[in-house]
């Protein structure tokens, strides 16, 4: 158990819908990333968050938006989604800081799955 | 196009044999960390490597991070099923705390 928890674990929903999937980090982490891994894509970096605040952003779609709140938990908001859509979504924490410090070790949520029909 | 290439992208073998998997990239970055995955479930960490040349060893899991720091290896001694599982690298760019993954290396441990 990585102290990482995310919801739903499954969820099934149909085009054109939205969606907001829920990460609570390891105790102290103050920060939060964001994964998405389809089959034929490896594992996408999406967005990160340091202590509230957008720290990196990778290939996010603009149809995707995330926050994270002062209590440090974050959420993921899909729309308008398409069945490209469809994949296995991580949440990963790490202490995080701004120090320039290398090599922050991430630690990883048990995924959401979403399908979309 | 993936910023990190693994290769290769399956492997299967006999329990007890040697396998080495490779992590390469044109980009230099700040850390390299490797994963194993299980169906399901996310990414475990098993090591992060910061500095070019270093070599980290993790029971019959032994790390290196190449001297320019763009590429990485990872080999496995006496390889048992319980090592089957999916091995992902990962760069750290020098944007800190952003990561590359590369696309993985399925490997299959047959008893």
């Amino acid at each position: 158990d990585s102290g990482v928890t995310q919801t739903p674990k499954h969820l099934i929903t149909a085009t054109g819908q939205r969606v907001t999937l829920r990460c609570s980090p390891r105790s102290g982490d103050l920060s939060v990333y964001w994964y998405q891994q389809s089959l034929d894509q490896g594992l996408q970096f999406l967005i990160q968050y340091y202590n509230g605040e957008e720290r990196a952003k990778g290939n996010i779609l603009e149809r995707f938006s995330a926050q994270q709140f002062p209590d440090l938990h974050s959420e993921l908001n899909l729309s308008s989604l398409e069945l490209g859509d469809s994949a296995l979504y991580f949440c990963a924490s790490s202490v995080g800081s701004t120090s320039g410090r290398r090599g922050y070790e991430q630690y990883f949520g048990p995924g959401t799955r979403l399908t979309v029909t | 196009t993936q910023l990190l290439e693994q290769s290769p992208q399956f492997l299967s073998i006999q329990e007890g044999e040697n396998l080495t998997v490779y992590c390469n990239s044109s980009s230099v970055f700040s850390s390299l960390q490797w994963y194993r995955q299980e169906p399901g479930e996310g990414p475990v960490l098993l090591v992060t490597v910061v500095t070019g040349g270093e070599v980290k060893k993790l029971k019959r899991l032994t790390f290196q991070f190449g001297d320019a720091r763009k590429d990485s290896s990872l080999h496995i001694t006496a390889a048992q099923p319980g090592d089957t599982g999916l091995y992902l690298c990962a760069g750290e760019g020098h944007n800190f705390n952003k990561f590359y993954f590369g696309s993985g290396t399925k490997l299959n441990v047959k008893p």
